[in-house]
């Protein structure tokens, strides 16, 4: 069974940093990888979408790699802004799960003043 | 129109009542999803329909009825809760269940208080 982890669980950086952010994954075998963006209380934003035969995806400040043989991906948020405060999680579709993605538990991120 | 819209946003409700979630989207998806999330936890998968068609049930109790009257709409109708299944409840939707290199679309959730 895919299971997901992300580390830090939290984490806080003055604003202008890039900010990384880890994601893993035990089974290789993924069609594609997705990071999701929540506020509180509200629903996932989707930020982006890495396949498996890719190795990046960028969208403006935002860059997300993959790499299958080591089971990680890493969401790049450059020049942090405190509107980028919010929890990133990840979420990997493996080629046996017929559409059901597994969540990691999510980094909680705070980018002040 | 990308969005997925849900409603209400927020329902209290008592343990003997019956109400129902609505979710709505207009990008021809054909698959959609109902996440049930408690709070500082990721989304939990409920249930699937796939071409207005129950295709995931993840083993969630008979008090959650799930409903899908055409490829737009999907409902989830409410029944004899209990307070642990206050949380918020999100609906998704997809191009294609499984698909390769389709995004999920999210709604901004309907936040479930039971009493």
């Amino acid at each position: 069974k895919q299971e997901v982890t992300q580390i830090p669980a939290a984490l806080s950086v003055p604003e202008g940093e890039n900010l990384v952010l880890n994601c893993s994954f035990t089974d290789s075998a993924i069609y594609n990888l997705q990071w999701f963006r929540q506020d509180p209380g509200k629903g996932l934003t989707s930020l982006l979408l890495i396949q498996s035969s890719q190795r990046e995806q960028t969208s403006g400040r935002l860059n997300a790699s993959l790499d299958k043989s080591s089971g990680r991906s890493t969401l790049y948020i450059a020049a942090s802004q405190p509107g980028d405060s919010a929890t990133y999680l990840c979420a990997a579709l493996t080629t046996d799960s017929w559409g059901k993605l597994q969540f990691g538990a999510g980094t909680q991120v705070v980018v002040t003043p | 129109d990308t969005e997925v819209t849900q409603t209400p946003k927020h329902l209290v409700m008592g343990m003997t009542n019956k109400k129902s979630l609505k979710c709505e989207q207009h990008m021809g998806h054909r698959a959609m999803y109902w996440y049930k999330q408690k709070a500082k936890k990721p989304p939990e998968l409920m249930f699937v329909y796939s071409y207005e068609k129950l295709s995931i049930n993840e083993s969630v109790p008979s008090r959650f009825s799930p409903e899908c009257p055409n490829s737009s709409l999907l409902n989830l109708h409410l029944h004899a809760l209990q307070p642990e299944d206050s949380a918020l409840y999100l609906c998704a939707s997809s191009q294609e269940q499984g698909a390769l290199s389709e995004k999920l679309f999210f709604g901004s959730g309907t936040q479930l208080s039971v009493l």
